[in-house]
């Protein structure tokens, strides 16, 4: 059965400060990884997507993760932190079509 | 707008009443999936349609869950005999392909109280 586990529930930083959202995985095969952002009041959108074509992933408003099989793990990371970052953030993991979610971060930007 | 509709967007109602919510997919999408969060958790699937076809129920459907996608266009989800533990946000989602690669674009979702 595929799982996720995000550590920090909520994460606070500066802005201009690097962005460093935690997240890894189990999966009895090679899995599809994603990261969504949520938004108040609004639905989850897609920043970026593993499927096994490079590693390092390249995403929406700057963000980037790194799938790392050796640890099993998939983090987010966004060189400086900008005040329309604060959102919510899920991980998620897919191995045939319904995604497994994380229990999410809370990212707060302080000016 | 092109995006999932989901209607309504918010739903008060009485324990031990029935409820139906409605997605409507973007078109073209042959899978339709329904999500369930509750706050401060992350979204935890409950099914999915792949065209008019339901192929995939998890263990939190219960048998007052029904959901159905009549002509692989819509779908509606129904909660009969709601309880309080219903209350949540139900977010659909749709996608173009098969395989578990394909990037769900979700609606705005529903959120129901039950008092």
């Amino acid at each position: 059965a595929q799982s996720v586990t995000q550590l920090g529930s909520h994460v606070s930083v500066s802005e201009g400060a690097l962005v460093l959202l935690r997240c890894n995985y189990s999966s009895s095969v090679p899995p599809y990884l994603f990261w969504y952002v949520q938004y108040p009041n609004q639905g989850l959108q897609l920043l970026l997507k593993y499927t096994s074509a490079a590693t390092l992933v390249k995403g929406i408003n700057g963000f980037e993760a790194e799938f790392k099989k050796s640890e099993t793990s998939f983090h987010l990371t966004k060189p400086s932190a900008h005040m329309s970052d604060a959102a919510e953030y899920f991980c998620a993991v897919s191995e045939t079509g319904a995604l497994t979610f994380g229990s999410g971060t809370r990212l707060q930007v302080q000016p | 707008d092109t995006g999932v509709s989901q209607d309504p967007r918010h739903k008060i109602t009485k324990r031990g009443q029935n409820v139906t919510f409605r997605c409507d997919p973007i078109s073209e999408h042959n899978r339709l999936y329904w999500y369930r969060q509750t706050l401060g958790q992350g979204p935890e699937f409950l099914t999915y349609f792949q065209n008019e076809a339901q192929l995939e129920k998890s263990r939190l459907l219960s048998d007052r869950f029904s959901a159905e996608r009549p002509k692989g266009s819509f779908s509606t989800l129904e909660i009969q005999r709601t309880e309080q533990g219903d209350s949540a946000m139900y977010l659909c989602a749709s996608s173009v392909g098969a395989g578990g690669v394909e990037t769900q674009y979700f609606g705005p979702g529903t959120r129901l109280l039950v008092l």
